[in-house]
């Protein structure tokens, strides 16, 4: 069975401190990898998504980057953590043509 | 604009009433999904690409396509039916969904 796991489950950074957030997926190979934030009370927009090994296509921009460094894995990160960063992402998973499924998602607060 | 609206953002129900959510799109529909938020955030799927009307447990989902618009109907509410109903549309080969800003659902004991 395919399993989706987001770390860390929640983060508190400051203003202008180095994030990295965490997906892996197991139990499927090549997959569309996506990741996805909500600010507090707002409405959920995709941010990137990357369909192979080092491929990512960058959808919003909101000072944030993210990289495939194996099949398996999505990272999300900033050098510099700014204030509007601060909400809850998602990663998910699919196959082409497939519904995404999630995983339970990074809560962040940027003080 | 927005692609994807929810009516309402907000609805309060006393338990065992009936819910019916919308769910209108201004492009074409290539899939769209319903999904479950609970408070924590994380998703849950209840409905993929709906054409016409489909049943799970006390989850109708309805979906028009050439008129762009869905509703999901809940029955018999719980309290833990309680959270936040998305409805997302997907692009072509899905890589991209766009979500509603949702309707927020209390139901109250």
């Amino acid at each position: 069975a395919q399993t989706i796991h987001q770390w860390p489950v929640a983060e508190i950074k400051a203003v202008g401190s180095p994030l990295s957030l965490g997906c892996t997926i197991k139990g499927k190979s090549s997959p569309n990898l996506y990741w996805y934030w909500q600010a507090t009370g707002g409405t959920l927009q995709q941010l990137f998504y990357s369909i192979t090994v080092g491929q990512v296509e960058s959808v919003v921009q909101l000072n944030l980057s993210a990289s495939r460094p194996k099949d398996d894995q999505f990272i999300l990160s900033t050098e510099k953590l700014l204030l509007s960063h601060s909400g809850f992402y998602l990663c998910a998973w699919s196959l082409t043509n497939q519904a995404p499924l999630f995983g339970e998602g990074t809560r962040l607060s940027v003080l | 604009g927005q692609q994807v609206q929810q009516s309402p953002a907000s609805l309060v129900l006393q338990e065992g009433e009936n819910a019916e959510l919308q769910c209108n799109f201004s492009t074409s529909l290539n899939s769209m999904q319903w999904f479950y938020q609970r408070p924590g955030g994380s998703l849950v799927s209840l409905f993929y690409n709906p054409s016409g009307t489909k049943h799970s447990g006390r989850l109708t989902s309805t979906t028009v396509i050439k008129e762009r618009r869905s509703s999901l109907h809940i029955s018999s509410s719980q309290t833990t039916d309680s959270g936040t109903y998305l409805c997302a549309l997907a692009n072509n080969a899905g890589a991209k969904l766009t979500f509603g800003g949702g309707t927020r659902l209390t139901v109250r004991p």
